[in-house]
C-alpha cells in the first residue's frame, strides 16, 4: 500500500514552455503533498507544502508564480513549471502524507527528471 | 534551522561486511527520524521510522537506532549485499513548522560482490 505515482517519469522541452508534472496518491487519501526538487548528487530541497483545496504554502527562496501548485483533491495534485529555463533542469519528486496517519509518514513519488534545452 | 548531517558521504564495502550510516541532527525538538533508500534516477523508498519516543525500529537486515538527546541515529545494515547499493538518506520531521522534513546529504553505499 501507500503508492505514489508521478508523470510523466521525464520530460525535456525548450526554454520558455510550462511543463505540468502530476502526482496521485494510488490507494489512499493524502490531506497534505509535498514537491522537492534534487540536483545530481545533493539532497532533497522542500520546494512547498500542499494542502487540499488550499493555496500551497512556498520555501524560502522558491517563486510561487514560477511553480505554480495545485491540489485539487485528495489524491492529486500538479506542479507547472512555468515558462521554464535550463536552470530549472532538476528531478522532482513529490510526496505524500497519509490522511489520518499517527506516525506521519511520508511516501515518495518515483520522481520526474526535468531537462530544459 | 534543522540541519541534518550523514557520515561518511560515501562508503565501499565488500559483500557479507556489516556497516554502520551515521546521521546527526541540531535541533532535538524532532517528531520522528526516517530513513530512506534511493537507487539512481529514482524516488525515494522508506526504510525505517523511529518516533521521537523509540530507541530503535528494525526490518530484516536493519536496525535504526535513536537517541534524540544527542541528535543522533544510526542505520546498522548487517550482512551487506550488493542489492543494498544505493544512496541512504536521513530525515527528520520537526515537532513544529508544519512538520517539514527535513534531510540529510546522504551516504552513497557501494557493496562489491
Amino acid at each position: 500500500g501507500a503508492v505514489v505515482s508521478q508523470h510523466p517519469s521525464w520530460v525535456i522541452c525548450k526554454s520558455g514552455t510550462s511543463v505540468k508534472i502530476e502526482c496521485r496518491s494510488l490507494d489512499f487519501q493524502a490531506t497534505t503533498m509535498f514537491w522537492y526538487r534534487q540536483f545530481p548528487k545533493q539532497s532533497l530541497m522542500l520546494m512547498a507544502t500542499s494542502n487540499e483545496g488550499s493555496k500551497a504554502t512556498y520555501e524560502q527562496g522558491v517563486e510561487k508564480d514560477k511553480f505554480l501548485i495545485n491540489h485539487a483533491s485528495l489524491t492529486l495534485s500538479t506542479l507547472t513549471v512555468t515558462s521554464a529555463h535550463p536552470e530549472d533542469s532538476s528531478f522532482y519528486i513529490c510526496s505524500a502524507r497519509v490522511h489520518g496517519n499517527r506516525a506521519n509518514e511520508q511516501f515518495f513519488g518515483p520522481g520526474t527528471r526535468l531537462t530544459v534545452l | 534551522k534543522q540541519e541534518v548531517t550523514q557520515i561518511p558521504a560515501a562508503l565501499s564495502v565488500p559483500e557479507g561486511e556489516n556497516l554502520v550510516l551515521n546521521c546527526s541532527f541540531t535541533d532535538s525538538a524532532i517528531y520522528n527520524l526516517q530513513w530512506f533508500r534511493q537507487d539512481p534516477g529514482k524516488g525515494l523508498t522508506s526504510l525505517l521510522l523511529i518516533q521521537s519516543s523509540q530507541r530503535e525500529q528494525t526490518s530484516g537486515r536493519l536496525n535504526a537506532s535513536l537517541d534524540k538527546s544527542s541528535g543522533r541515529s544510526t542505520l546498522y545494515i548487517a550482512a551487506s549485499q550488493p542489492g543494498d547499493s544505493a544512496t541512504y538518506l536521513c530525515a527528520v520531521r520537526e515537532e513544529t513548522s508544519g512538520s517539514r522534513l527535513t534531510f540529510g546529504e546522504g551516504t552513497q553505499l557501494t557493496v562489491n560482490p
